[in-house]
């Protein structure tokens, strides 16, 4: 089956501590994103890319980095420097068709102990 | 810059009863509108989108949702609710000229409760 699978599912770090979260795709999207959603506020982008080797800043970049070394593959790195990064994250893609929805992985939810 | 406005954050409505979840946008020129719709601790789903054409687009689940450009909005509606219904939907926007960043935006979502 095709579709996108982020891992883990559940998380819990320490204050201080890098974590990865990890998104894999299988539908041969060009097009992966990264969303953050808190309650009450919807989703917000942290980074998108388009294309392999390539990635841009989306509306809450600070403090996450991320890479896009294979199409299939596009890791989120939650460092130090995110002030709160407890949140429920989701990976999502779509094809280069300019009318494409996006298609979510199952989510990652991430806690700060 | 886009957005989107979802006014209730929750809405009521009895099984068998029709439903409507209210979106507003706004975008430069014409956008792309999508709903979703997310259950507790996953992702979210796709129902659908209004591209060109219609004003009414038909999606998953018998929902439906209609595009009024000179109100600038794209309700949800489902002619009888069900309890299954119940989850947390979501309105996004993309604008037709963006070739670039192609990501959506969304609204901050209405939680629908399908009483029994």
């Amino acid at each position: 089956d095709g579709g996108i699978t982020q891992s883990p599912k559940y998380l819990f770090r320490k204050e201080g501590q890098n974590v990865t979260l990890s998104c894999e795709q299988n539908l041969n999207h060009d097009a992966m994103y990264w969303y953050r959603q808190d309650p009450g506020q919807g989703l917000r982008l942290i980074y998108y890319s388009q294309i392999v080797n390539d990635f841009q800043k989306g509306d809450i970049a600070e403090g996450y980095s991320v890479s896009r070394e294979k199409k299939e593959s596009f890791p989120l790195t939650v460092t130090s420097a995110q002030k709160n990064p407890t949140a429920f994250y989701l990976c999502a893609s779509n094809d280069y068709s300019n009318t494409g929805e996006l298609f979510f992985g199952e989510g990652s939810r991430l806690t700060v102990l | 810059a886009q957005s989107v406005a979802q006014p209730e954050d929750q809405v009521n409505v009895a099984e068998g009863n029709p439903l409507t979840v209210k979106c507003t946008y706004s975008v430069s020129g014409n956008p792309y509108l999508f709903w979703y719709v997310q259950y507790p601790n996953r992702g979210l789903q796709f129902l659908l989108k209004y591209i060109t054409g219609d004003n009414l687009v038909k999606g998953s689940y018998g929902f439906e949702a209609e595009f009024n450009k000179s109100q600038t909005s794209f309700h949800l509606k489902k002619p009888s609710a069900l309890v299954s219904d119940s989850a947390l939907y979501f309105c996004a926007v993309r604008s037709v000229g963006d070739t670039g960043r192609r990501a959506l935006t969304f609204g901050s979502g209405t939680r629908l409760q399908v009483q029994p």
